[in-house]
């Protein structure tokens, strides 16, 4: 069965310094989408960034940028000049043959002030 | 989030009760999906419907039933619930069930079953 692991259950980060959190999967698919989510306290989950497999290049969204190798099947997310609003559970998927998302048990992410 | 919707955001039933989610889209996709969030635990795939049509049923309880009426509107009818079904139950979207996958979330609805 596909799975996506995220070894870290948790993490803390003081202000504006830099942390990753990272995801391995499994996957005999040779293309597909992988996902960062983001979920605050008692809010709504959240897309922070998505990669398509094919695609070389690295995505990136303002302060989050991933490091996907596509060989080691990994795909880690780094949070630069983190924020008090960064704090929250952050969970990994990838999508799978039937297009479901298969996630991870997730990270929460604590900001130190 | 007015995304996705859902209601209520909390919902305490006993075991012989009957009650009913509901979640509704506002971005115009065509794909929509029940999941279960329980603690430490990745979520739990439980329906998936695309154009209306269900295309997913990843082994769900009986006593938890969907019903998708348009592509807009998706409910979770729940009876007869035991303890171990409280969870965070939440609703998603996407454009079209195949291409790209990006789902959007609803807020959720915390059940507690007694």
């Amino acid at each position: 069965a596909q799975t996506v692991t995220q070894s870290q259950p948790e993490m803390s980060v003081q202000e504006a310094e830099t942390v990753t959190l990272s995801c391995t999967y499994d996957t005999s698919e040779s293309d597909y989408y992988l996902f960062w989510y983001k979920q605050p306290p008692s809010r709504q989950m959240i897309l922070v960034i998505r990669q398509e497999a094919y695609k070389q290049q690295n995505a990136t969204e303002n302060r989050f940028s991933v490091n996907f190798q596509k060989a080691a099947k990994s795909f880690s997310l780094k949070i630069s000049d983190s924020q008090l609003g960064d704090a929250a559970m952050y969970f990994c998927a990838c999508e799978d043959s039937n297009y479901q998302l298969i996630w991870g048990a997730g990270t929460k992410l604590i900001i130190k002030p | 989030e007015t995304g996705v919707t859902q209601t209520p955001r909390h919902l305490v039933m006993g075991m012989t009760n009957k009650k009913s989610l509901k979640c509704e889209q506002h971005l115009g996709h065509n794909a929509m999906y029940w999941y279960k969030q329980s603690a430490k635990k990745p979520l739990e795939l439980m329906f998936v419907y695309n154009f209306k049509e269900q295309t997913e049923n990843n082994s769900v309880p009986s006593r938890f039933s969907p019903e998708c009426p348009n592509s807009s509107h998706l409910f979770l009818h729940l009876h007869t619930l035991q303890p171990e079904d409280s969870a965070l139950y939440l609703c998603a979207s996407s454009q079209e069930r195949g291409l790209e996958n990006t789902q959007y979330f609803g807020p959720g609805t915390r059940l507690t079953v007694l």
